[in-house]
């Protein structure tokens, strides 16, 4: 079974203030996403990397895909409340079209 | 362009009792998964359809969980009879047929047997 650890788990910081998720596993991976869920809604997809060592960026938003493709990070620029919310790794192991998620990161930006 | 729908959006039964919940997804995306969530735990993949077949259903909990998609179109996935321990979300999701497959979901059953 494929598992994906996502830290931290919860995380309250001030607008303004830079921070960074991660998202670890052991196995390799074909792709892996990142998702943003607001309450009572469904994922929302952010971005999808493929390639080992890729960097993505939206916005304040960038995303980077370990050499390996077993691990990936978000970092968010300058934090906005508009950030709140819950932000989900998924990925998709080779040859599988199962998405893996990771537990979570409840992000809390505070005015 | 319509994204992923999920009809009821909230469901209460109780144990022992049958419920369906519908997905219709993106217009076009061959391929409809559905995942779910139990309280406290990460989302966790229980079927894949490729149109109207079923691909993968690994992740589905007991027979007592059925899914259909005839025609390749929506998608119905039916607990009967319901447990408490189905309690949870579940998400629908669809994908087109080509790498790397990326996943939209829809916003979600929130399911409660009582």
């Amino acid at each position: 079974t494929q598992l994906l650890e996502q830290s931290p788990q919860f995380l309250s910081i001030q607008e303004g203030e830079n921070l960074t998720v991660y998202c670890n596993s052991s196995s390799v991976f074909s792709s892996l996403q990142w998702y943003r869920q607001e309450p009572g809604e469904g994922p929302v997809l952010l971005v999808t990397v493929v390639t080992g060592g890729e960097v993505k960026k939206l916005k304040r938003l960038t995303f980077q895909f370990g050499d390996a493709r077993k691990d990936s990070s978000l970092h968010i620029t300058a934090a906005q409340p508009g950030d709140t919310g819950l932000y989900l790794c998924a990925a998709l192991g080779a040859g599988s079209y199962q998405l893996t998620f990771g537990k979570g990161t409840k992000l809390s930006v505070i005015p | 362009e319509a994204g992923v729908t999920q009809f009821p959006s909230h469901s209460v039964i109780e144990k022992g009792q049958t419920v369906t919940l519908r997905c219709d997804p993106i217009s076009g995306h061959d391929n409809l998964y559905w995942y779910r969530r139990v309280m406290g735990k990460e989302i966790k993949f229980l079927l894949h359809f490729v149109k109207e077949s079923k691909q993968d259903e690994s992740g589905m909990p007991n027979n007592r969980f059925l899914a259909e998609r005839t025609g390749g179109t929506y998608s119905t996935l039916k607990v009967q009879p319901a447990e408490l321990e189905d309690s949870g979300v579940y998400f629908c999701a669809s994908s087109p047929h080509i790498p790397p497959y990326e996943q939209y979901f829809g916003p979600g059953t929130r399911l409660t047997v009582t």
